[in-house]
C-alpha cells in the first residue's frame, strides 16, 4: 500500500517568518511529487511540482525533493495570512498506474 | 487560464437514489479522473480513464459507480444507488501529456440523506 505520510499539524507560523512543510512516501518509484494547497471546503490547488532531487523555487515556494530519504518538503518565505490552508503533498507514478497518492494535509496557521 | 469546472456545487440525494455529477475537463486534456474527500479525511482516487475506457479504478470504485464520456466535453461520474458513507466531496480532474500534472475542478459535496 502506497502511502504518503505529513504531520496534520497545525503548524502555527507568525506572519513574515517561512513555514517548512514536510512530507515522506512509501514508494520508491514515485517520479512526480506536488504540493496542493486547501482553503476549507475547496478543492486543491496545485503549487509546486517537482520531479527531480533538489530544490526548485517559485515565488515564495521552495520544493525539495531527497527521493534517496523518500522525502518532500515545502518552504514558504514570507508567510501571509492568506497562506494558511491545508498543503498537502502528493506523489505520482506515471508508469504503473496513474492516481495521484495525497497525504492527509498538514494545517498551517500565519499568525498575524 | 483554462479550468475544469464541475456541476452542480452542491447535491443533496435520498439514500438509495442515483445520482449523476457533471464534469467539463480542460479542452485540450486527454486523462480524466474522479477523487473523492470525505470530510476531515484525505482526497482518495476513485478512477482514471483515458481513450474513452477505465485505465484503473480503486478499490472504492465498484459496481456501484460508473463513468462516461458522453460527447467530446463531458465526463460524468454516476452513483446507481447511493449510501450514507457516499456523502463526501467529489473532485473531477484532468491532465494533458505525461508528467503534466492534474489540475481540479471546484469540487461537488454530495450529501446523502
Amino acid at each position: 500500500q502506497k502511502e504518503v505520510e505529513q504531520n496534520s499539524g497545525p503548524l502555527s507560523v507568525p506572519e513574515g517568518a517561512i513555514a517548512s512543510l514536510n512530507c515522506t512516501y512509501s514508494d520508491r518509484v514515485s517520479q512526480s511529487f506536488f504540493w496542493y494547497r486547501q482553503y476549507s471546503g475547496k478543492s486543491p490547488e496545485l503549487i509546486m511540482s517537482i520531479y527531480s532531487n533538489g530544490d526548485k523555487e517559485d515565488g515564495r515556494f521552495t520544493a525539495q525533493l531527497n527521493k534517496a530519504s523518500q522525502y518532500v518538503s515545502l518552504l514558504i518565505r514570507d508567510s501571509q495570512p492568506s497562506d494558511s490552508a491545508t498543503y498537502l503533498c502528493a506523489t505520482h507514478d506515471m508508469n504503473r498506474d496513474d492516481k495521484i497518492i495525497f497525504g492527509k494535509g498538514t494545517r498551517l496557521h500565519i499568525l498575524p | 487560464e483554462p479550468e475544469v469546472t464541475q456541476t452542480p456545487s452542491h447535491q443533496v440525494t435520498q439514500m438509495g437514489q442515483e445520482v449523476i455529477l457533471r464534469c467539463v475537463p480542460i479542452s485540450n486534456h486527454l486523462y480524466f479522473y474522479w477523487y473523492r474527500q470525505i470530510l476531515g479525511q484525505k482526497v482518495e482516487f476513485l478512477v482514471s480513464f483515458y481513450n474513452n475506457e477505465i485505465s484503473e479504478k480503486s478499490e472504492i470504485f465498484d459496481d456501484q459507480f460508473s463513468v462516461e464520456r458522453p460527447d467530446g466535453s463531458n465526463f460524468t461520474l454516476k452513483i446507481r444507488s447511493t449510501k450514507l458513507e457516499d456523502s463526501a466531496m467529489y473532485f473531477c480532474a484532468s491532465r494533458g501529456q505525461v508528467l503534466q500534472p492534474q489540475h481540479f475542478g471546484d469540487g461537488t459535496r454530495l450529501s446523502i440523506l
